[in-house]
């Protein structure tokens, strides 16, 4: 069994600010890690995986996360806030040899960007 | 993500009536995948199909839910006789191949309202 827990559905930050989102995750087995993200009015899209390669994953837009084991925490950052970044996070877990029906995702954090 | 298409964006049934929620995967996709976002909760595995053939629906409730993916047309999700608790989000993912996780694409999602 695998689950996701993401700590603070809201997070509000000042634009050039750091922005940290927490995600620890629970699995049985060696997990992949994933952190998606959704604008108002749009589907999820893939921001960074995790697939048991180097522990610190960069992704799209300036936001990278760190697969820190011994935490069982994939927290993502960006160390400079943009107003664009304000969206919907969600962390997510599946495990080797499982497709997309085998991702277990968070509740998700709400990211408001403050001018 | 653009690409794959739900509609409608929001429905409205009144409880005991049928609900229709299409998904038209991404062209050149095969795998559609299905999920639900309820209340305050993170998206969750409902079905897995590919054309014509449900793969793996340990997702989904028994009863009153069913899905298809015909060779021709979009993916429809039927939910029978909906009740208040079926309010939520729906989620539509499609891919070109299993387990291709990063190559998941998702609709902007059902808002489905039960009075």
């Amino acid at each position: 069994a695998q689950s996701v827990t993401q700590l603070g559905s809201h997070v509000s930050v000042s634009e050039g600010a750091l922005v940290l989102l927490r995600c620890n995750y629970s699995s049985s087995v060696p997990p992949y890690l994933f952190w998606y993200v959704q604008y108002p009015n749009q589907g999820l899209q893939l921001l960074l995986k995790y697939t048991s390669a180097a522990t610190l994953v960069k992704g799209i837009n300036g936001f990278e996360a760190e697969f820190k084991k011994s935490e069982t925490s994939f927290h993502l950052t960006k160390p400079s806030a943009h107003m664009s970044d304000a969206a919907e996070y969600f962390c997510a877990v599946s495990v080797i040899g499982r497709g997309a029906d085998g991702l277990t995702f968070g509740k998700g954090t709400h990211l408001i960007i403050q001018p | 993500n653009a690409g794959v298409m739900q509609n409608p964006r929001h429905l409205v049934r009144r409880r005991g009536q049928e609900a229709r929620l299409r998904c038209s995967p991404m062209k050149g996709h095969s795998h559609v995948y299905w999920y639900r976002q309820l209340p305050e909760e993170g998206l969750k595995f409902m079905v897995y199909l590919q054309k014509e053939n449900i793969i793996d629906e340990s997702g989904m409730p028994k009863e009153r839910f069913s899905a298809e993916f015909p060779k021709e047309g979009p993916s429809i999700l039927r939910i029978q006789q909906v009740v208040r608790g079926d309010s939520a989000a729906y989620f539509c993912a499609s891919s070109p191949e299993q387990g291709a996780t990063e190559k998941l694409f998702f609709g902007s999602g059902t808002q489905l309202s039960v009075l």
